[in-house]
């Protein structure tokens, strides 16, 4: 296993295309997160899975974004109609338990660029 | 209000020599994790230490320690005999009863030879 894999690694659309990112975590744990990085920003967190769950969802989570993770395996994260606003990068994480000293393990990402 | 604070938007170091980045933070919850992250420009976010807020002892891992001090709410990290290799973002953060972690803005570390 080599870690949480992001993909594509770069996309560029154009303004109101719709995009979709994945991501593949790391194969035993079984929360995933995803993130959103702007530059020279901390990550924002967006949302969260419990397995198959969806238990979490940030405000910054518009309705124009949507998140599945289909069996509590990979992940998808999906922006209709995108806004140069969210030009951005997305940050995938995973981690194995519920437990506060449990690290998060991070993917490389995926640098959008709307144009 | 701002739950984590990285008050320092860059610093420079000598190589081999120590250096601090401060963070502090808040919360009300007595049960809390702090965490530093490295982030070079491949863009990955890579876990460096570990901190509990019932943690007695200073956390430390290799080259990196934790000096946390619980009255101030400051968790800052050390970094012993530092390298070129460490030159990147290095973002703190804190997970408190849910399960998401919360970011600072960073500090951009430069090591010089």
């Amino acid at each position: 296993d080599t870690g949480v894999s992001q993909n594509p690694r770069h996309k560029i659309t154009k303004r109101g295309q719709n995009v979709t990112f994945r991501c593949d975590p790391i194969s035993e744990h079984n929360r995933l997160y995803w993130y959103r990085q702007t530059l020279g920003q901390g990550p924002e967190f967006l949302t969260y899975f419990q397995n198959e769950a969806q238990l979490e969802k940030s405000r910054l989570l518009s309705d124009r974004f949507s998140a599945e993770r289909p069996k509590g395996s990979f992940s998808t994260l999906e922006i209709q109609r995108t806004e140069q606003g969210d030009s951005a990068m997305y940050l995938c994480a995973s981690s194995s338990n519920r437990e506060k000293n449990t690290e998060a393990f991070f993917g490389q990402g995926t640098r959008l660029t709307v144009v | 209000a701002q739950k984590i604070t990285q008050t320092q938007p860059g610093m420079f170091v000598q190589e081999k020599e120590a250096v601090t980045l401060d963070c502090t933070y808040d919360t009300s919850d007595p049960s809390y994790g702090l965490f530093w992250y490295k982030q070079p420009s491949s863009g990955e976010m890579i876990f460096l230490i570990y901190q509990g807020s019932y943690d007695q002892q200073n956390a430390t891992e290799g080259r990196y320690s934790l000096n946390f001090q619980k009255a101030r709410k400051s968790a800052n990290l050390v970094i012993s005999a530092s390298q070129l290799g460490d030159s990147a973002m290095y973002f703190c953060a804190m997970r408190e009863d849910t399960d998401k972690l919360i970011f600072g803005t960073g500090t951009r570390l430069q090591v010089f030879p």
